[in-house]
């Protein structure tokens, strides 16, 4: 079941270095894994989303990685930049029309 | 660049009492969506929203929410009388069609946060 008041986990990254985010999911049968990003007071952005067919998706600046055996998601940002700084989203369309969002990550940029 | 609208930014209510809460989807889209996010918590799915039907709810969208197409941009979320545990900011959502091929991006509008007195 949901956790209340759920404590965001926190990564904290020098500007310039790779973020690597993580994210488990639970549903063997999604065929869509999508990452977003929150910014204070907006609403989800997406970055990018991988099929579940594949193993990687690289965008610009960032990658996706697809591990179905252990039902493991990650994002990669490459040179992190103080406008990366968001809570990111690890998600899943579990159905035609719904998605399903995991926990996020808030991600900080270390000047 | 197109965008999803919604208003208002902020609703304080009266527990017990009905809220509307609006949104502008994308011209040309097709499909039309709601989402919660209580206050630190994930965002979670209430319903998806098809040629005038509803297309799927989750569990959270009781009898007490309903959703309507009143005319050609407008799409609402109404919450019949609502509860302290209904405060959460709505984001609407809208995307050109479902993608079963391939992922149909979801534009999320900035959200409406709904406080319940």
């Amino acid at each position: 079941g949901e956790s209340v008041g759920l404590h965001l986990p926190t990564l904290s990254v020098q500007e310039g270095d790779n973020s690597i985010i993580n994210c488990a999911y639970s549903n063997s049968a999604s065929d869509y894994f999508i990452w977003y990003k929150q910014e204070s007071g907006k609403g989800p952005q997406f970055i990018i989303d991988i099929r579940s067919n594949m193993d990687k998706r690289q965008g610009q600046r960032v990658t996706v990685l697809l591990n179905k055996t252990v039902k493991h998601l990650s994002l990669q940002i490459a040179a992190t930049q103080p406008g990366d700084s968001a809570v990111y989203f690890c998600a899943e369309r579990s159905s035609a029309s719904k998605i399903i969002f995991g926990s996020g990550t808030r991600l900080s940029i270390r000047p | 660049e197109p965008e999803v609208t919604q208003t208002p930014s902020h609703q304080v209510t009266q527990m017990g009492q009905e809220v509307i809460l609006r949104c502008v989807p994308i011209s040309n889209h097709l499909y039309f969506y709601w989402y919660r996010q209580i206050l630190g918590q994930k965002v979670e799915f209430l319903v998806s929203f098809y040629n005038n039907e509803i297309s799927e709810k989750s569990e959270i969208f009781d009898d007490q929410f309903s959703v309507e197409r009143p005319d050609g941009s407008n799409f609402t979320l109404k919450i019949r009388s609502t509860k302290l545990e209904d405060s959460a900011m709505y984001f609407c959502a809208s995307s050109e069609g479902l993608g079963r091929d391939n992922y149909n991006e979801q534009f999320f509008g900035p959200g409406t946060r709904l406080t319940v007195l």
